[in-house]
């Protein structure tokens, strides 16, 4: 079965250093990868789209990685700052989907002063 | 500035209740979704529709139906709320078609109690 896997426990991270999160996949082969921020009480608000033929996208402070032999993702946030402090998730779109994503469960990242 | 509204954000209903989740997007999209999203879970696909009229079962349609009647609006029924539906539903929307990717646009949930 097609699983998408994100690491649950909480990254906690330092104000200005690098946060690094992984999206892992098994039985997929999306054509696209989207990466969500999600604030408590709130609906996730989308950051940035990778395609497969990607292999680097960046935003501001934001980096995605994709990488479909690995079957992984990695979304990388520099110079991390306390209002970086959310929970990410990853989420995959096949061809045939008609525009359906399929989301991890999401890791949430702490930046203390 | 795009927008999807939920009808409420917090509702409390009893077992066996009828409850409808209403789902209002601005941005004349084609294809709308409900989530239902629990701890640890993630995001669980109840329901989308990509055209007025038209539904599509997700990964958990049991106990659940949809309603879309105007292109803007999407809305989620529980025929018989069970305890086991107590969540938080989320509703989004999108453009038709995988050729950009299509992002999706949230709402800002719904957190359903069932007593």
């Amino acid at each position: 079965s097609q699983k998408i896997e994100q690491n649950s426990e909480a990254l906690n991270i330092q104000e200005g250093k690098t946060a690094t999160l992984t999206c892992n996949y098994t039985n997929y082969s999306p054509a696209y990868l989207q990466w969500y921020r999600q604030d408590p009480g709130r609906g996730p608000v989308f950051l940035l789209l990778i395609r497969e033929n990607e292999k680097e996208k960046r935003k501001e402070r934001l980096k995605v990685t994709f990488d479909t032999t690995l079957k992984q993702s990695l979304f990388h946030i520099t110079a991390s700052q306390p209002a970086d402090s959310a929970t990410y998730l990853c989420a995959l779109m096949t061809t045939d989907s008609w525009g359906k994503l399929q989301f991890g469960a999401g890791t949430q990242v702490v930046v203390t002063p | 500035d795009v927008k999807v509204t939920q009808s409420s954000r917090y509702l409390v209903k009893r077992t066996g209740e009828k409850v409808f989740l209403e789902c209002v997007q601005d941005m004349d999209h084609e294809n709308m979704f409900w989530y239902r999203q629990d701890p640890g879970l993630g995001l669980r696909l109840i329901y989308f529709s990509y055209d007025v009229k038209m539904k599509e079962k997700g990964d958990i349609p049991e106990g659940y139906s949809v309603s879309r009647e105007k292109k803007e609006r999407f809305s989620l029924i529980l025929e018989s709320a069970s305890t086991n539906q107590t969540s938080m539903y989320l509703c989004a929307s999108s453009l038709f078609g995988t050729g950009g990717g299509n992002e999706q646009f949230f709402g800002p949930g719904t957190r359903l109690t069932v007593l």
